[in-house]
């Protein structure tokens, strides 16, 4: 199993660019996320998906739109992108939404610089 | 509000010596807490979880609710301990996990 496969690996943008950071799973899990690692701000939560056809905000979606059409496949679109959105982007995915037991299993990141 | 606390950016520790790293919680409800760690150049992972009441690495996390803490502790460090790590605490609104900010701890021979 590839486990949690994120592409690409590196993106210079410039600002209002659009693009498609794509994420991808071969664990069958029904739970994945979007995070973004920014130095001194940790993991924030932008969007996440219960299962395919359904997603919702994180605690901070502003300027990304997310799909699920499969259960594999959750990619993060930035509309227009600015500076701000300059960070390492990390997809996750898990078998269980909670629970004590939970494991969340990370891709590799991509890192985004917006010019 | 529901919230994780990791009081230190860097603790920086001598091989051989204890290391601490701390994490603080503020949750309504029964908590989940996890530690994940991530290493120079690898992704994020799963150290260990507090229901598990195991040792990985090394590596203990004891929950005190009284307290409101879920320190990570190891009685002799190594070199290859040196990474981020991360406090975590699944009880967001959405179910999902709440990360602390991040520990480096840097481990020197």
């Amino acid at each position: 199993n590839a486990g949690v496969t994120q592409t690409p690996k590196f993106q210079v943008l410039k600002t209002g660019q659009s693009m498609t950071l794509q994420c991808a799973q071969d664990m069958n899990h029904e739970y994945m996320s979007w995070y973004r690692q920014d130095p001194g701000m940790g993991l924030r939560l932008i969007h996440y998906s219960v299962g395919a056809g359904i997603t919702d905000q994180g605690e901070v979606p502003n300027g990304y739109n997310v799909s699920r059409s499969t259960t594999e496949d959750f990619p993060l679109r930035l509309l227009s992108a600015a500076p701000s959105q300059t960070s390492v982007y990390f997809c996750a995915s898990s078998l269980d939404l909670r629970g004590p037991y939970n494991e969340q299993f990370f891709g590799p990141g991509t890192r985004l610089t917006v010019l | 509000a529901q919230r994780v606390t990791q009081p230190e950016k860097l603790l920086s520790v001598f091989k051989g010596a204890p290391v601490e790293l701390k994490c603080n919680y503020s949750y309504s409800g029964s908590p989940e807490l996890f530690w994940y760690v991530q290493y120079s150049r690898q992704r994020l992972q799963l150290l260990l979880r507090h229901i598990s009441r195991e040792s990985i690495k090394g590596f203990t996390a004891d929950l005190n609710k009284g307290e409101t803490s879920f320190h990570l502790k190891k009685p002799f460090a190594q070199e290859e301990d040196s990474a981020m790590y991360y406090c975590a605490l699944s009880g967001g609104s959405q179910g999902n996990l709440i990360f602390g900010k991040g520990t480096k701890l840097s481990v020197k021979p």
